[in-house]
């Protein structure tokens, strides 16, 4: 079966600060992976997508992640972290069909 | 762009009573799937269709059920509600079911409340 698992359920970073977020999967087959995030009382808005092909994935208001097999990871970042960046943070793998199986989440916050 | 539409967007209901959400997909999508997220929790994976026809069953109880159609429009109904329904729907629509790494667009969800 495949999973994800997101390493820390908040992080906070100040503004203009790194944000880095963890996701590690579990696949038997090569996966597919997504990270969504989360405006409070929103829904789910994609930010970016692996499938195939070049493994640093660029994605929506500055945010990329990069695919490392030999570590199991697509980790989550953007170089300079902006208020509106605060959200809930989901990463997602795909299993032998087209339903998401979703991370447990993230919460990042922002500081002035 | 058009994007996945869910109503209602806030719903009330009491225990024992039943409940249906709607969602319309974003046209040329043929495939619909509903998640259910509890408060704090992640997105959880409830069941899909595919051409009206049922692709794909996660953890929906039994007192639910769905289904998809012709214009491609699903219902999701709950019947018998209990305060642990109480829970944020997400709707979500792609193109074709087994294109694996099609992107999932999701709706602004359906908050049911169950007192």
């Amino acid at each position: 079966a495949q999973s994800v698992t997101q390493l820390g359920s908040h992080v906070s970073v100040s503004e203009g600060a790194l944000v880095l977020l963890r996701c590690n999967y579990s696949s038997s087959v090569p996966p597919y992976l997504f990270w969504y995030v989360q405006y409070p009382n929103q829904g789910l808005q994609l930010l970016l997508k692996y499938t195939t092909g070049a493994t640093l994935v660029k994605g929506i208001n500055g945010f990329e992640a990069e695919f490392k097999k030999s570590e199991t990871s697509f980790h989550l970042t953007k170089p300079s972290a902006h208020m509106s960046d605060a959200a809930e943070y989901f990463c997602a793998v795909t299993p032998g069909t087209d339903k998401l199986i979703f991370g447990t989440g993230t919460r990042l916050q922002v500081f002035p | 762009a058009a994007g996945v539409i869910q109503s209602p967007r806030h719903l009330i209901k009491e225990k024992r009573e039943t409940a249906t959400l709607k969602c319309y997909p974003i046209p040329r999508h043929d495939t619909v799937y509903w998640y259910q997220q509890g408060p704090g929790q992640d997105p959880q994976f409830l069941i899909s269709f595919y051409e009206k026809m049922q692709s794909d069953k996660g953890s929906i109880p039994d007192r639910f059920s769905a289904q998809q159609f012709s214009d491609y429009h699903s219902e999701l109904n709950m019947s018998s509600l209990e305060l642990g329904d109480s829970a944020l729907y997400f709707c979500a629509s792609s193109t074709t079911p087994k294109g694996l790494g099609n992107t999932i667009y999701f709706g602004e969800g359906s908050w049911l409340t169950v007192v």
